[in-house]
């Protein structure tokens, strides 16, 4: 089982739609999560950071962590062209500063 | 503001001869990461530095990989005898100061080619 898992996609939404991403992580000492925006070929940009349960919203975009479930998801409302990119979720446990990626979704928001 | 900066952004290095990537973190920032990104995988973890001290360096291979960030200057990432599976893009981040869970800009990365 991979640390953090997440479907590789693409998730293909149209413009001015809900996206919604999610991803799971094995390790239940994990207290930081983020996701990071990556366009093919650029570095990650860091979009949202989250460490206590519930939603975190900032603009379009909506963070919810259910670490019980040790689930992780990002919504993006009304989406454009422009956030079509790779999503990365990544996890940092407790203990350390490492961040542990998943392997990213693909996301492509259709005109 | 001045983000992470790296350099170079492209290197071509042949089989044996040695890489050196450079990061400058974040005007404020004194915790430096490097992740490296194969290509069609995911980004891995390497290395944590802070000035004079690797405080992390699980993810870096133990053979001609090494890792510095000195008083003064960039942080260093140096491969030795490089072979072609090294060609990635390998990324710095940066963090502030601070035990708090603080979040990690990166780079712009420097894509490795081995010849």
């Amino acid at each position: 089982q991979k640390e953090v898992e997440q479907n590789s996609g693409p998730l293909s939404v149209p413009e001015g739609a809900i996206a919604s991403l999610n991803c799971t992580y094995s390790d239940r000492g994990s207290q930081s999560f983020f996701w990071y925006r990556q366009y093919s070929g650029k570095s990650p940009e860091l979009i949202m950071s989250i460490y206590s349960n519930g939603d975190k919203e900032d603009g379009r975009f909506t963070a919810q962590l259910n670490k019980a479930s040790q689930y992780v998801s990002l919504l993006i409302r009304d989406s454009q062209p422009s956030d079509s990119a790779t999503y990365l979720c990544a996890v940092k446990r407790d203990a350390g500063n490492m961040l542990t990626f998943g392997g990213g979704t693909r996301l492509m928001v259709k005109p | 503001n001045a983000g992470v900066m790296q350099n170079p952004r492209h290197l071509v290095r042949r089989r044996g001869q040695e890489a050196r990537l450079r990061c400058s973190p974040m005007k404020g920032h004194s915790h430096v990461y490097w992740y490296r990104q194969l290509p069609e995988e995911g980004l891995k973890f390497m290395v944590y530095l802070q000035k004079e001290n690797i405080i992390d360096e699980s993810g870096m291979p133990k053979e001609r990989f090494s890792a510095e960030f000195p008083k003064e200057g960039p942080s260093i990432l140096r491969i030795q005898q490089v072979v072609r599976g090294d060609s990635a893009a390998y990324f710095c981040a940066s963090s502030p100061p601070g035990t708090v869970p603080s979040e990690q800009y990166f780079g712009p990365g420097t894509r490795l080619t081995v010849t």
